[in-house]
């Protein structure tokens, strides 16, 4: 069936770094994909989407480009922020039949000034 | 425009006991999905209504869950009676009719059972 593989974490950096969560996925059709973030205390909000291949999708300075020739859909930030801190899933939705979504298992991410 | 909102954000329950979750979508959302995050491993759906009908219960774990949207608007998901896997937190989200695929979600209910 289809999956979701997410980097494992807690990934930590220092502010200004250089942000990659890796995520791959599986999916046997042509899925939409999902980055959520789940910030302390709070449910899930959706950072960005792609609906088809080599769509770029970009929010609040994150982005991710859906590359079905390596099925990938890596989360980047250029320079992170205390604030970023959370944890981060990636979600891939079938587009079919129920639009249910399948998560990976979320990277947290610790941001420190 | 209200989000989703689900309650109680919080339960302590002892195994063997009865617990019930809401969840009220955004107004108009037809569809209407429950997830779980148990440990913090993966969240995994569990089902999905379309309005009052049930369209897919493939990841209900067994029959001591029981999923309920009366008139197509609030949903309810008892757990009867609960064990000590079933802790974790339980997140509803919502969705319009067809066309879009992103799903609202609220901020969950963290369930605990001892």
């Amino acid at each position: 069936g289809d999956s979701v593989t997410q980097m494992e974490g807690p990934v930590t950096l220092s502010e200004e770094a250089f942000l990659t969560i890796n995520c791959t996925y599986t999916a046997t059709g042509y899925p939409s994909l999902f980055w959520y973030v789940q910030y302390p205390g709070e449910g899930l909000q959706l950072l960005l989407k792609a609906t088809k291949a080599d769509d770029k999708g970009s929010n609040k300075g994150f982005e991710a480009t859906y590359r079905k020739e390596t099925t990938s859909f890596h989360l980047e930030k250029g320079s992170v922020q205390v604030s970023d801190s959370a944890v981060y899933f990636c979600a891939l939705s079938d587009n079919t039949g129920t639009y249910k979504y399948i998560f990976g298992t979320g990277t947290r991410l610790k941001v420190l000034a | 425009e209200a989000g989703v909102t689900q309650f109680p954000s919080h339960s302590v329950i002892e195994k063997g006991q009865t617990v019930t979750l809401r969840c009220d979508p955004i107004s108009g959302h037809d569809n209407l999905y429950w997830y779980r995050r148990v440990m913090g491993k993966e969240i995994k759906f569990l089902l999905h209504f379309v309005k009052e009908s049930k369209q897919d219960e493939s990841g209900m774990p067994n029959n001591r869950f029981l999923a309920e949207r009366t008139g197509g608007t609030y949903s309810t998901l008892k757990v009867q009676p609960a064990e000590l896997e079933d802790s974790g937190v339980y997140f509803c989200a919502s969705s319009q009719a067809s066309g879009t695929y992103e799903q609202y979600f609220g901020p969950g209910t963290r369930l605990t059972v001892t």
